[in-house]
């Protein structure tokens, strides 16, 4: 199946700092994008969709000005965290959607795991 | 309001036994169904999926799930547990509308030896 990579898988920051995370569709162009969060042993949030060329679309709850996110190019979408906070200490992880003649499908990436001291 | 739910957060199955994850959903328009595995500090992966056609549906790794309308259901399951299949499973659904996609809670595989 396609491939979606993640940059980086791990980031350790200092609070207040912003830290950005790549989310790119190697094989595939994706004109949408999804970005989740996973709190540790818990199940995945949808924080917001990303649309190639447009807003991204933040679900009730997120703040956009806090994650910030650009989707640039049809295979690459970015989450910038802002003045990140021990809170935002997260596993984040972003989706990809293939739509072909007959299949609409999304695929994941591996995650990135923020570390926010 | 759309979600989904997954009765057991753990489960427990001795290897060689049968596996079964329980996954119901709530929808007014037919969705399609996915399950995902994510092994420690990973991505998810996906095992099967549910789009349209025949309702029984074969993923990878031996598992397979039957998705039945008239009990909103769509559980996983696989003949013969292995060791390698302990992990956390999530089922989720995809609302063919908006294409967002909402995960259950999950369901954390034991498989004793």
């Amino acid at each position: 199946g396609a491939v979606v990579s993640q940059h980086p898988s791990r980031v350790i920051c200092k609070s207040g700092t912003s830290v950005k995370i790549e989310c790119r569709s190697l094989d595939f162009q994706a004109t949408t994008m999804f970005w989740y969060r996973q709190f540790p042993k818990q199940s995945l949030m949808l924080m917001a969709t990303s649309n190639e060329g447009s807003k991204a679309t933040y679900e009730q709850g997120v703040e956009k000005d806090k994650f910030l996110i650009n989707h640039a190019s049809l295979t690459l979408s970015t989450l910038t965290v802002t003045s990140a906070h021990p809170e935002d200490s997260s596993f984040y992880i972003c989706s990809a959607r293939e739509v072909l003649d007959r299949t609409d499908t999304q695929y994941f990436g591996p995650g990135t795991r923020l570390t926010v001291l | 309001a759309q979600s989904v739910t997954q009765l057991g957060s753990h489960v427990s199955v001795s290897e060689g036994a049968l596996v079964l994850l329980r996954c119901n959903y709530s929808s007014s328009v037919p969705p399609y169904l996915f399950w995902y595995v994510q092994y420690p500090n990973q991505g998810l992966q996906l095992l099967l999926k549910y789009t349209t056609g025949a309702t029984l549906v074969k993923g990878i790794n031996g598992f397979e799930a039957e998705f039945k309308k008239s009990e909103t259901s769509f559980h996983l399951t696989k003949p013969s547990a292995h060791m390698s299949d302990a992990a956390e499973y999530f089922c989720a659904v995809t609302y063919t509308g908006g294409f967002k996609t909402i995960f259950g809670a999950g369901t954390r595989l034991f498989v004793k030896a």
